[in-house]
């Protein structure tokens, strides 16, 4: 069985501080891909990154970097100098290469900086 | 490109009336997607179309829904009829197969519906 686990519900920040968002995993499929999804007060669902399950280099972009690991099944993201607007719900998403585009989502951590 | 649209933002009806979501996907994209987010289930996913063809529907609750793909640009999802239990964000989704490989799915802005 597929599955992704978001163990933060919540997390609260002081604006600049950095944070790390945890990510793990669960599949016994070779070929996937993980997802980041940032969902703000607003509501929408805004696409971060995508990932492949053989390319396990992290990525920065901007304050944003990712920390792929398939040795502990875990893809965790982190804002660095973290900002007010950066208040989300974040997803972390795993989509299996043989079952179509279906994502499997973790259930979300929401974070909150405060100024 | 607008992105994925959605229509009506926000829904409140009645329980037992019918209720149609609407949503247009990317102009180019083959993959359409149905997901719903509740607080107790999270994000799960409904139904999803390739080509306007329904390939999962696994994931529809019961025969009260049923959703349709006409043509590439449009998508509805009908719940008939309505109970309180359905209220709940539904968000379309749509991705493209690029070389073999599909894309990342954007999302709309999802419809909030309440049955009251």
């Amino acid at each position: 069985a597929q599955k992704v686990t978001q163990a933060q519900t919540e997390i609260s920040v002081v604006e600049k501080e950095d944070v790390t968002l945890d990510c793990v995993y669960e599949t016994r499929d070779t070929t996937y891909y993980l997802f980041w999804y940032k969902q703000p007060p607003s509501g929408e669902l805004v696409f971060l990154i995508r990932r492949n399950s053989f390319d396990e280099q992290n990525e920065i972009s901007g304050r944003y970097s990712w920390n792929f690991q398939k040795s502990t099944s875990s893809f965790n993201f982190t804002i660095t100098a973290s900002q007010v607007v950066d208040s989300a719900v974040y997803f972390c998403a795993l989509r299996i290469n043989n079952q179509g585009g279906k994502l499997i989502f973790g259930q979300g951590t929401e974070l909150s900086v405060k100024p | 490109d607008a992105g994925v649209i959605q229509s009506p933002r926000h829904e409140v009806t009645e329980m037992g009336q019918e209720v149609t979501l609407r949503c247009k996907p990317i102009s180019g994209h083959d993959y359409l997607f149905w997901y719903r987010q509740t607080m107790m289930r999270g994000l799960e996913l409904l139904i999803y179309f390739n080509n306007n063809v329904p390939i999962d529907d696994s994931g529809m609750p019961e025969d009260r829904f049923s959703a349709k793909m006409p043509n590439a640009s449009f998508s509805t999802l009908k719940i008939q009829p309505s109970e309180p239990r359905d209220s709940a964000v539904y968000f379309c989704a749509s991705s493209w197969s690029m070389g073999g490989a599909r894309t990342e799915a954007f999302f709309g802005q999802g419809t909030r519906l309440t049955v009251v």
